[in-house]
């Protein structure tokens, strides 16, 4: 399968900060990257789809003014929260999505705390 | 009413036994169909896709699926303590490449 990285793979920050996740697709080219939220013991919550070259789709309910993606190219898509609060603290984890059957590779997690 | 349900467990197994994990949909527009594994702490891996009806197997893994039933199943056989995580199924949506997951099934195997 495709193969994805994050970074960093985890961070804390300070309430208030804005912090910037990479994903890297590092094997083919994604022209679609989507990017989750995962709390403990909860379920994988899908939060976007980043298109190349394009704004991103975000699913209701997700703030697309916190939560800042931008996918300049086919191998990188950026998640920028803004203005991070505790509440945010999370498990953040992107997909690329690769050939015609749609199939999702993840990349490996970046954990955020805010403190 | 949920797009994609599991049973959540705990489900417990002895090592060298037969893992079921089932999963439906509600979707009848869904396509394509996907197990992912997930130990704690750690990102999704993908282990099996299926896309037509019947059994697909790889290793020691099978996956099942019914579309008449809206139903998805995995078969783990001779399974290990290795295998002991969260399981999750998830299909598409139609003809969008974007997936729902369950909630997932949580397996120990026990040695």
């Amino acid at each position: 399968g495709a193969v994805v990285s994050q970074h960093p793979s985890w961070v804390i920050c300070k309430s208030g900060t804005s912090v910037k996740i990479e994903c890297r697709s590092l094997d083919f080219q994604a022209t679609t990257m989507f990017w989750y939220r995962q709390f403990p013991k909860k379920s994988l919550m899908l939060m976007a789809t980043s298109n190349e070259g394009s704004k991103a789709t975000y699913e209701q309910g997700v703030e697309k003014d916190k939560f800042l993606i931008n996918h300049a190219s086919l191998t990188l898509s950026t998640l920028t929260v803004t203005s991070a609060h505790p509440e945010d603290s999370s498990f953040y984890i992107c997909s690329s999505a690769g050939g015609s059957n749609h199939e999702q590779f993840f990349g490996p997690g970046t954990r955020l705390t805010v403190l | 009413q949920k797009e994609v349900e599991q049973n959540s467990g705990p489900l417990s197994v002895p090592e060298g036994a037969i893992a079921s994990l089932n999963c439906t949909y509600s979707d009848r527009g869904s396509q394509s169909f996907f197990w992912y594994r997930q130990y704690s702490g750690k990102s999704p891996e993908l282990i099996m896709s299926i896309y037509s009806n019947g059994d697909k197997e790889d290793g020691r893994f099978t996956a099942q699926l019914n579309k008449a039933s809206q139903y998805v199943s995995l078969l783990i056989r001779d399974s290990q303590p290795s295998d002991s995580a969260t399981y999750l199924c998830a299909s598409t949506r139609g003809g969008s490449e974007k997936l729902v997951f369950g909630k997932g099934t949580k397996l120990t195997v026990n040695p």
